[in-house]
């Protein structure tokens, strides 16, 4: 069984850098899982930050960034805006056609 | 305008079934891999399901041998037959474009299922 973990929550004061980080019980990350980062407000669906890694989709500010931080993927978030908060999870490729999310983190900022 | 919209959620009783659809606009259901994603009240995402372009799909361990997924590709419509469903299933569900090594890169608003006696 695949178990993917994430900070419950995290804080960032405005203009500031944050990581959250995304591990795997069991195994280091690597870019062999397709680590993918989404972002969700209440009562919306989720919304792409990063997938693959490191990739950003169209649209998202430079201010996010995905990378692999020794044995973690890793969304950093540079210069932090309050429009930032929000739950934002983790995802990995599993293999056999199967995802896995984590358990998410809370982002305040303040 | 590319999107995804859900139906078919509403109350059910434990051990019974029910069908949601989820309506492709602006894009193919033949040329996207499409998931299904679940969210219970106030917890996280929870990945269920997904079918390919060609039509090999995958079950979360959780719903393997209860859940099916199928698609209509004469009208673009993605369906999720679930049966014996249990309380745990309750939930928000989400069908997303993406899955697999791809991004699930765009969602539609999701559909409440309720599984209560």
């Amino acid at each position: 069984q695949t178990v993917v973990i994430q900070e419950p929550s995290m804080s960032v004061s405005p203009g500031g850098t944050v990581t959250l980080t995304c591990g795997l019980q069991s195994a280091s990350m690597s870019t062999n899982w397709y680590p993918g980062w989404y972002r969700q407000m209440p009562g919306q669906p989720p919304r792409a930050i990063i997938f693959s890694t490191s990739t950003r989709p169209s649209g998202v500010p430079e201010r996010f960034s995905g990378s692999i931080l020794g044995s973690k993927a890793a969304l950093t978030i540079t210069g932090a805006l309050a429009d930032d908060e929000g739950d934002y999870y983790c995802v990995v490729y599993r293999g056999s056609g199967i995802s896995v999310f984590g358990g998410g983190t809370t982002l305040t900022v303040l | 305008e590319m999107r995804l919209v859900e139906s078919g959620g509403g109350l059910v009783k434990p051990g019974g079934s029910l069908r949601l659809s989820c309506t492709l606009s602006g894009f193919t259901v033949s040329g996207n891999y499409i998931s299904w994603v679940r969210q219970s009240q106030g917890k996280g995402l929870e990945w269920v399901s997904i079918i390919y372009t060609i039509g090999t799909t995958y079950y979360a361990d959780s719903v393997k041998g209860r859940f099916l997924i199928s698609k209509h590709t004469s009208d673009d419509t993605l369906f999720l037959q679930m049966n014996n469903l249990k309380p745990d299933d309750s939930g928000v569900y989400y069908c997303a474009r993406g899955g697999w090594q791809k991004p699930f890169d765009l969602w539609g608003p999701g559909t409440r299922l309720t599984v209560s006696s």
